[in-house]
């Protein structure tokens, strides 16, 4: 398994330019999670996934959508780019099946973006 | 344990001494606990999980402590290398909840040769 994948590793964007990050994963898990992380700070929830076709935003969703066709592929949408939102974004999945135990959450290895 | 805005804390530790990083959760209901390793320009890592109904678990080089009086989290690693330098987290859940953990603020681990 290649596990959690995500294109492209870096970007540099202009103010006001949109773009999509990738995010796939081959284990079949059906929780997707998006985050960012600012330099030398933790995490920040964006958006998640807990099956195809439904999603729910997290702790920081403003500037962002996603959207979640198929249980493999879980895009991120940035439009009209904003300085604020340089950051290094990581994707991440977990199976968890109501009543049954937790799992842990396997990250890719993100992307850096830049917004100039 | 969320992120609040402030930067990392770091411990500073000599190769082949014991580490330990600690972590204060925010939810008395969360019932799971999950250490994960982030090394620079890489993402996340698990390294050791415990539910509540444990207070301590043990893996390769690595312990971990659950104090459910205080809410408080640790990660001892022992004979710690230099491979060892990363950022550590903690992450905290509640089983049968909606499965979005929720992140302490990080530690900064630097081990000196």
């Amino acid at each position: 398994n290649a596990g959690v994948t995500q294109t492209p590793k870096f970007r540099i964007l202009k103010i006001g330019q949109s773009m999509t990050l990738q995010c796939t994963q081959d284990m079949n898990h059906n929780y997707m999670y998006w985050y960012r992380q600012d330099p030398g700070m933790g995490l920040k929830l964006i958006y998640y996934s807990v099956g195809a076709g439904i999603t729910d935003k997290g702790e920081v969703p403003n500037g962002y959508n996603v959207s979640r066709s198929t249980t493999e592929d879980f895009p991120l949408r940035l439009e009209l780019a904003a300085p604020s939102q340089t950051s290094v974004y990581f994707c991440a999945s977990s199976f968890s099946n109501p009543g049954t135990d937790l799992r842990t959450q396997y990250f890719g290895p993100g992307t850096r973006l830049l917004v100039l | 344990g969320e992120s609040v805005g402030l930067h990392l804390p770091t411990l500073s530790v000599q190769e082949g001494d014991n580490s330990i990083i600690n972590c204060a959760y925010s939810n008395s209901a969360s019932d799971y606990f999950i250490w994960y390793k982030q090394e620079s320009g890489k993402g996340p890592q698990f390294i050791i999980d415990i539910r509540s109904n444990m207070d301590k678990r043990q893996g390769q080089r690595v312990t971990v402590l659950l104090n459910k009086t205080v809410k408080h989290l640790s990660l001892q690693i022992a004979a710690t290398q230099p491979g060892d330098s990363a950022v550590y987290f903690c992450a905290e859940n509640i089983s049968g909840g909606s499965y979005i953990p929720t992140f302490g603020r990080g530690t900064s681990l630097i081990v000196h040769p």
